[in-house]
């Protein structure tokens, strides 16, 4: 069985560009938790999909935005990048919306200049 | 969800038992003690979890007490490839509990 796949393994972009990262969950799941990791920092939460709606989102300011696909496939959108949102991002998937197991997938690691 | 206290580090020789230890002193009634650990710069790995009794898969042996204030991860042959940083969270298992939060974990050495 697939796990959890996120694309590009690693992007770079420079101030104030656009950035679009992109999950599969593992097939049969229908949630989708992105999450960010700083370098030296803890999971921090960002956005939760279930069925296509948005059904919670972390302390993130809103040029943090994705959505979720009719597949449940799901694509988080990072706008006006800053230097600080340099980090590890996470897609983790589960089978039961929210309580459930989370699977995580191998990570994009964002670069910005 | 409970807090959670783990060392932060610990070293295991290769091939020997590592057990890692987790103290969940306030943990209520469902909910559920969760391991990962996660290796340098990768996705963390679902490891186990439990409720109330002894688990096993084909990873490792999660052996909660029967007061359910503390826990201990078995991976029971270690390898060099268990080097990571192992992380146990308490959660419980509704809607509300989507959120995962992880602590520092605790550092695993596996030696040679």
């Amino acid at each position: 069985e697939a796990g959890v796949t996120q694309s590009p393994t690693h992007l770079i972009k420079t101030r104030g560009q656009q950035a679009t990262l992109r999950c599969s969950p593992i097939s049969g799941h229908t949630s989708v938790y992105w999450y960010q990791q700083a370098l030296g920092l803890g999971l921090q939460f960002l956005l939760w999909y279930d069925e296509g709606e948005e059904r919670n989102r972390g302390n993130f300011p809103p040029r943090f935005s994705g959505r979720q696909f009719p597949n449940y496939s799901s694509e988080l959108n990072v706008n006006a990048l800053e230097l600080e949102d340099s980090a590890l991002y996470l897609c983790a998937s589960s089978f039961v919306t929210g309580g459930d197991t989370q699977y995580f997938g191998p990570g994009t690691r964002l670069t910005v200049l | 969800d409970a807090k959670t206290t783990q060392p932060t580090s610990m070293d295991c020789a290769e091939g020997r038992a590592a057990n890692l230890p987790c103290n969940h002193s306030t943990i209520s009634g469902n909910e559920y003690v969760y391991w990962y650990r996660q290796i340098h710069s990768q996705g963390p790995q679902y490891i186990i979890h439990g409720l109330k009794n002894n688990e096993t898969n084909e990873m490792a042996s999660l052996i909660i007490t029967e007061d359910r204030k503390s826990s201990t991860l078995i991976l029971p042959h270690a390898t060099l490839r268990d080097t990571a940083v192992y992380y146990c969270i308490v959660r419980g298992s509704g809607a509300g509990s989507y959120q995962l939060t992880f602590g520092k974990g605790t550092k695993l050495s596996v030696i040679p």
